[in-house]
């Protein structure tokens, strides 16, 4: 049963530090996206790839996040600085081309 | 630009009665559609999709939705809910050749005994 996995799971940091996510999309799936869910904005994408290589990333503050892809089994998002107000769930997702959009169980971020 | 609109943001019912969720969006040149369901504390899982051919599309815990392309609707309805329905269901929508989902706001459908 193939599934996206992220971690961590839940992350706790204070303000200023540095925050990493990790996403392993589904092995064979060669679009990966980045979302953020608050109650306030509810999903919002913000960065997504093809093949590695960023299609989009202007949903993403650009001067404190950034995402990549180091290989195909990996994809990150940073935070740094982190801020209260990066306080959400982020989801990663992976899809085959551009059909179904598979999700990760989510990262749970709290910036004290 | 593709907009998704689901206009009730909750919907409380009754168990075994039957419910319908609206979706609309307001571009149909050629779309796919998506309903996700997410539980508490997790992540959005696939309900059914509308890629191409029969307009009924049939998915799991018995939900099905109809794409009707002339109200540019996908409204999503299961004939008799479960306790275990409560959940925010998610409507989304991808225009043909690009890769991005536009997702509506939600609707929390709340599942009384």
């Amino acid at each position: 049963d193939a599934r996206v996995t992220q971690t961590p799971r839940d992350k706790v940091t204070e303000m200023g530090q540095e925050v990493t996510m990790r996403c392993q999309p589904i092995l064979g799936h060669n679009t990966v996206f980045w979302y953020r869910q608050t109650m306030m904005q509810g999903l919002e994408l913000l960065a997504y790839f093809r093949n590695r290589a960023p299609l989009d990333d202007s949903g993403m503050p650009k001067d404190r996040f950034s995402a990549e892809m180091p290989d195909a089994t990996l994809a990150t998002l940073k935070i740094q600085p982190s801020e209260p107000r990066d306080s959400a769930v982020y989801f990663c997702a992976s899809a085959r081309g551009e059909e179904t959009q598979y999700f990760g169980p989510g990262t749970r971020l709290l910036v004290l | 630009a593709q907009s998704v609109t689901q206009l009730d943001s909750q919907v409380p019912v009754f168990e075994e009665a039957p419910v319908e969720l609206r979706c609309n969006y307001s571009s149909s040149v050629s779309v796919y559609l998506f309903w996700y369901v997410q539980y508490p504390n997790q992540g959005l899982q696939l309900l059914l999709k509308y890629l191409s051919g029969s307009t009924l599309v049939k998915g799991i815990n018995g939900f099905e939705a109809e794409f009707n392309k002339s109200q540019t609707s996908f409204h999503l309805r299961k004939p008799s809910v479960h306790i275990s329905d409560t959940a925010e269901y998610f409507c989304a929508v991808s225009d043909r050749g690009t890769y991005k989902y536009i997702f509506g706001t939600g609707t929390r459908l709340k599942v009384l005994a």
